[in-house]
């Protein structure tokens, strides 16, 4: 099994709801990721799981709270989200180094 | 601080013809080096990598691309262009420190 799982794949949402999204792997990757992507650009890293601990948190708001219950799965919970929020969210997931495999994402959209 | 450049935001090519996608990396160290596609709509495919060994890389879908230390290059290459080709192209780089570094991207299209 090579595969990341993400759900939902499309989700709207009101700037008032809580919302979570989900990513799951059973590759034994220690190494769990989300990443942001806006239309016609490169994704970019948001937070990033290490043996189920927060390593890398890239400045990224409040408003998005990631949360990794056990070594094969990781959420992101979204609150009071703003319409400029609305994007491509993807996950990954990894060894320690170069082999990065990701999920074919959820599209969310803000209202 | 580790960047990737992707030469041309978009590639139009016949099809039958080559493909030629330039990726630069700035780095004092050979990074891992990688190429993926995003077809519309959906998330990233591993077209291929560089970590150690033969600089020449062969990729699925007959892509192929080389690591030119010299040049600090990652240029991605198919002999003949196929329709289902057309997709967005992005090149990154990692140091195994858990971040990938994504290029700008580069949009590819077929013409029949």
């Amino acid at each position: 099994d090579t595969e990341v799982t993400q759900t939902p794949k499309h989700l709207v949402m009101g700037m008032t709801n809580k919302k979570s999204l989900k990513c799951e792997q059973h590759m034994g990757h220690r190494a769990m990721y989300w990443y942001k992507q806006k239309a016609k650009k490169p994704p970019e890293l948001m937070f990033v799981y290490s043996y189920e601990k927060l390593s890398i948190n890239e400045s990224v708001p409040s408003r998005f709270s990631p949360e990794c219950p056990n070594s094969s799965l990781l959420n992101l919970h979204l609150h009071a989200l703003q319409p400029e929020d609305s994007a491509l969210y993807l996950c990954a997931s990894s060894r320690a180094g170069p082999e990065y495999f990701f999920g074919s994402g959820t599209r969310l959209t803000v209202v | 601080a580790q960047s990737v450049t992707q030469l041309g935001s978009h590639v139009s090519v016949s099809e039958g013809a080559l493909v030629l996608l330039r990726c630069n990396y700035s780095s004092s160290v050979p990074p891992y080096l990688f190429w993926y596609v995003q077809y519309p709509n959906q998330g990233l495919q591993l077209l291929l990598k560089y970590t150690t060994g033969a600089t020449l890389v062969k990729g699925i879908n007959g892509f192929e691309a080389e690591f030119k230390k010299s040049e600090t290059s990652f240029h991605l290459t198919k002999p003949s262009a196929h329709m289902s080709d057309a997709a967005e192209y992005f090149c990154a780089v990692s140091f195994n420190d858990y971040k990938l570094s994504f290029g700008a991207g580069t949009t590819v299209t077929v013409r029949a």
